[in-house]
């Protein structure tokens, strides 16, 4: 079975340019997460989605940051403009329940350099 | 902010060796799950011990858990290279909240 994907896998990007990172998840999963790691703050919930519906954004850290999940199988995260701080690994990843008796999924992440 | 905190943040054995890193949490907790991730990779789910649980055993690994203590403890028996990763600890800090990860501990396996 494919895991969760995740593109693109590896972005360089420059200052003030728009980033956007995407995301399928396995199939019949309902829930859909948002991490970003950094060697600093670690693994940072930024935002998940229950049946393709936002429950929690209290994670993005400003405006730049929006995440959408159209349907059941894709989801964006968007960065507009991206900075150099925003350099990091995010990664997507979907379980089938909530709660802390669910193994969550993890894609391979997309790396992001903001030069 | 961070629910777990692992502990040591790296260690280096040799092959063959034990490994043991720990995990601290700050809430009561319905279960506790560790998680493997490989350089560059995404993480792996491991095990999960629930709270009635104070032992559980999966191939080479051993988790512990003492809820009076807040505290969580992973062994790897009989390390391998293979085993070289960062290992977290993950918990709900309440309700149904997602998973909260600490920062993990980063384990160099020598042959």
């Amino acid at each position: 079975d494919a895991g969760v994907i995740q593109s693109p896998r590896h972005e360089v990007t420059e200052m003030g340019q728009e980033v956007t990172l995407r995301c399928k998840p396995i199939s019949g999963h309902d829930y859909l997460f948002w991490y970003r790691q950094t060697m600093m703050r670690g693994l940072e919930l930024l935002i998940y989605f229950n049946n393709n519906v936002p429950i929690d954004d209290s994670g993005m850290p400003e405006d730049r940051f929006s995440a959408k999940m159209p349907n059941a199988s894709f989801s964006t995260l968007k960065i507009q403009p991206s900075e150099p701080r925003d350099s990091a690994v995010y990664f997507c990843a979907s379980s089938l329940y909530g709660g802390s008796g669910n193994t969550i999924y993890f894609g391979e992440g997309s790396w992001l350099t903001v030069v | 902010s961070q629910q777990g905190e692992e502990d040591p943040q790296a260690l280096s054995i040799q092959e063959g060796e034990n490994a043991t890193m720990n995990c601290s949490y700050k809430t009561s907790i319905n279960n506790l799950q560790w998680y493997r991730q490989n350089s560059g990779r995404g993480l792996v789910h491991l095990i999960l011990i629930r709270s009635n649980e104070r032992e559980k055993h999966s191939g080479r690994l051993r988790v512990t858990l003492d809820t009076s203590k807040k505290s969580s403890s992973l062994l790897i028996t009989a390390s391998r290279a293979a085993d070289t990763a960062s290992y977290f600890c993950a918990t709900v800090p309440s309700g149904n909240t997602p998973l909260v990860f600490g920062k993990g501990t980063r384990l160099s396996v020598i042959a």
